[in-house]
């Protein structure tokens, strides 16, 4: 079964504009990260951000956890057309840190 | 320095057969695992290796398998091939518990 859940499952949006992505999860988490995976092949980390912070900043990427919601976001700023991709979320547990668990992704489209 | 890698790209095999997948992982590191990514769902864990032993596994039958080496690669056996076993299989390394490196994966059709 799936730990997170992103939210939407797929977005459209023009190029130059902001991409907001979610992800809830269910359980307390070490961790929660986010990956790209272009067109079915390997994933790419983007972003990690542990359970003791709230927000991290990466080029134009903004990541921000709210333990107490469960629930992470992602902001990817000035969108360009090579962000077009599915971006998951994922989460490391305190039980078993080395034990990551994927969401099912939200599917980005960026139109030129 | 070469990331992680799989092989075969791509495998075509039918039903009831067995198949094994190879993966290398990322120079320095000592942890393997293994996912199992249907299309359109996001990667379900398999299982991991560290110091060639099965260190976690995840809700997958018997029939999925691995092993580690000494030189930290791992190969992930399933027998007995169902269709719904047809996915992209990726495998990931990692040097501590956080972040994972992934290969380009595997491409497993059963007919």
């Amino acid at each position: 079964s799936q730990q997170g859940e992103e939210d939407p499952q797929a977005l459209s949006i023009q190029e130059g504009e902001n991409a907001t992505m979610n992800c809830s999860y269910k359980t307390s988490i070490n961790n929660l990260q986010w990956y790209r995976q272009n067109s079915g092949r390997g994933l790419v980390h983007l972003i990690l951000i542990r359970s003791n912070e709230r927000e991290k900043h990466s080029g134009r990427l903004r990541v921000t956890l709210d333990t107490s919601k469960k629930s992470s976001s992602l902001l990817i700023t000035a969108s360009r057309a090579a962000d077009t991709a599915s971006y998951f979320c994922a989460t490391a547990m305190y039980s078993s840190a080395s034990k990551i668990i994927f969401g099912s992704g939200t599917r980005l489209s960026i139109r030129p | 320095d070469a990331g992680v890698t799989q092989s075969p790209t791509h495998l075509i095999k039918t039903r009831g057969q067995q198949v094994t997948l190879r993966c290398s992982p990322k120079s320095g590191h000592d942890t393997v695992s293994w996912y199992q990514q249907a299309l359109g769902q996001g990667p379900q864990f398999i299982f991991q290796y560290y110091e060639e032993e099965e260190r976690q596994r995840g809700n997958f039958p018997d029939r999925f398998s691995g092993h580690q080496f000494p030189n930290y690669s791992s190969e992930l056996n399933v027998n007995a091939l169902l269709l719904g076993d047809s996915a992209l299989y990726l495998c990931a390394s990692s040097f501590l518990p956080d972040t994972q490196y992934f290969g380009p994966g595997t491409r497993l059709t059963v007919l």
